[in-house]
């Protein structure tokens, strides 16, 4: 079965840095896109990255490129979102998801989340 | 990379069919065959429903299902029942910008 688990979130002020980390388990870890997708407090779901098998390609939304970075670590089942430049509008719940299904364009699998707070 | 459009808001009693909308441009949802819906409980991680337009996953109740008409991506959910309540969102792969995704707005649906 797959989990995936994330951790690093927390309180930092306007203009730190966080890197999030997001721990995967079960088969195949590498064989697999891997995606950052964040959500608001009472607001709708974002995508913000993604990142291919072997980390050559990566993609993220425009609101975050210059400032987020994602990458993975396939000997340690872990992919990775650096935030840098944080924004109190970043204030978000950050899940990791597994690509998965068909076409494998659809998020599988999800974590728990975790929590990143900016303040001003 | 605007969100797709959903309604706010959609309910129906026990036991009825609702449908939920989503409405893009020709440069996503209207040349994609990767629409995805997912389901999302109050302080749960989102829940894949629907992958690649009409397919559900293992584990995903018939009663769920998934069609798409030129720009616009619809879910179906018959036989309406107490634990369908909760937000539902689309997804769609975008050729406009390679690799990226955008999100539906987001539906709450209640049942009455």
């Amino acid at each position: 079965e797959v989990q995936l688990v994330e951790s690093g979130g927390g309180l930092v002020q306007s203009g730190g840095s966080l890197r999030l980390s997001c721990a995967a388990s079960g088969l195949a870890f590498s064989n697999f896109w891997m995606s950052w997708v964040r959500q608001a407090p009472g607001k709708g779901l974002e995508w913000v990255a993604n990142i291919n098998q072997d980390g050559s390609q990566k993609y993220h939304v425009d609101s975050v490129k210059g400032r987020f970075t994602i990458s993975r670590d396939n000997a340690k089942n872990s992919v990775y979102l650096q935030l840098d430049s944080l924004r109190v509008e970043d204030t978000a719940v950050y899940y990791c998801a597994r690509y998965c299904c068909g076409s494998g364009t659809s998020f599988g699998y999800w974590g728990q989340g975790t929590l990143v707070s900016v303040s001003s | 990379q605007s969100a797709l459009t959903q309604p706010a808001s959609v309910s129906g009693s026990p036991g009825q069919s609702i449908a939920i909308s989503c409405t893009g441009t020709s440069s996503d949802v209207g040349r994609s065959n990767s629409v995805s819906w997912y389901q999302q409980h109050p302080g749960k991680a989102p829940k894949l429903m629907i992958y690649d337009v009409t397919d559900r996953p293992s584990g995903v109740s018939n009663r769920f299902s998934g069609s798409k008409s030129g720009n616009t991506a619809s879910l179906t959910i018959s036989g309406l029942q107490a634990e369908d309540e909760a937000d539902y969102y689309c997804c769609s792969y975008t050729d406009s910008t390679v690799g990226v995704y955008v999100f539906g707005t987001g539906t709450k649906v209640t049942v009455l």
